[in-house]
């Protein structure tokens, strides 16, 4: 089974300071990478995604690199605002070789994140 | 338009009871994927449904079961519930686009076994 290693499994982070969370993953050539954030009460909400044949992608504060070397990706939540204060899991859809997935998510363990005023 | 709608979303069963959640899709998605949520194991797939037809399963024994319907609309099933059942069941809708699923999640159910 394909596993991802969350880490770490909690952040303490000053506002405005940038928070970092790493995932790492087994070696596959079809994955699709969504990143979930999660409020007490609530569902995961799609935080932001990338897909191998991508090093990078940015979408406001929210950033994921990532280092197919490695076997690792990170995201990277600059300028950290209270209101992130949440739980935050990276995942990997398993997609084949004719790109279907078969909307089956495998989350990491998740990290939660703590911004202080 | 509207989200992803777990029915109901609390409940409170006893040891050897059977429980049946409800799960409603964003309207045009046709496939559906159940998750358990626990302090413990975190975030597990439970299956995915597509157009009436369970096309992937995860590692849960039989107890679980689900199915959806042409409205695709989608039920879990849990039969002689155990404490360790006791999680928050998500529910998650896609529209597969070819090479990556956008799953949208429901707000879940809490289940708690007696």
């Amino acid at each position: 089974q394909q596993q991802v290693k969350q880490s770490p499994q909690s952040l303490i982070v000053q506002k405005g300071g940038i928070s970092i969370i790493n995932c790492a993953y087994e070696n596959t050539a079809f994955d699709y990478f969504p990143w979930y954030q999660q409020f007490p009460g609530k569902g995961p909400a799609l935080l932001i995604a990338i897909r191998p044949d991508v090093s990078e992608k940015k979408e406001g504060r929210f950033t994921i690199s990532f280092n197919k070397s490695a076997k690792q990706f990170s995201l990277h939540i600059m300028d950290s605002q209270p209101g992130d204060s949440a739980t935050y899991f990276c995942a990997r859809s398993l997609i084949n070789a004719g790109g279907t997935s078969y909307g089956k998510l495998t989350f990491g363990q998740g990290t939660i994140l703590t911004v202080h005023p | 338009k509207a989200g992803v709608t777990q029915t109901p979303r609390y409940l409170i069963k006893t040891r050897g009871q059977q429980v049946t959640l409800s799960c409603s899709p964003i309207s045009g998605h046709r496939s559906v994927s159940w998750y358990q949520q626990t302090p413990g194991q975190g975030l597990q797939f439970l299956f995915e449904y597509f157009s009436e037809t369970q096309r992937n399963k995860g590692n849960f024994p039989g107890r679980f079961s689900g199915r959806q319907f042409s409205n695709s609309r989608s039920e879990m099933n849990v039969s002689t519930l155990e404490l360790g059942d006791s999680a928050l069941y998500l529910c998650a809708s896609s529209l597969p686009q070819g090479n990556a699923d956008t799953q949208y999640f429901g707000p879940g159910t809490r289940l708690t076994v007696l």
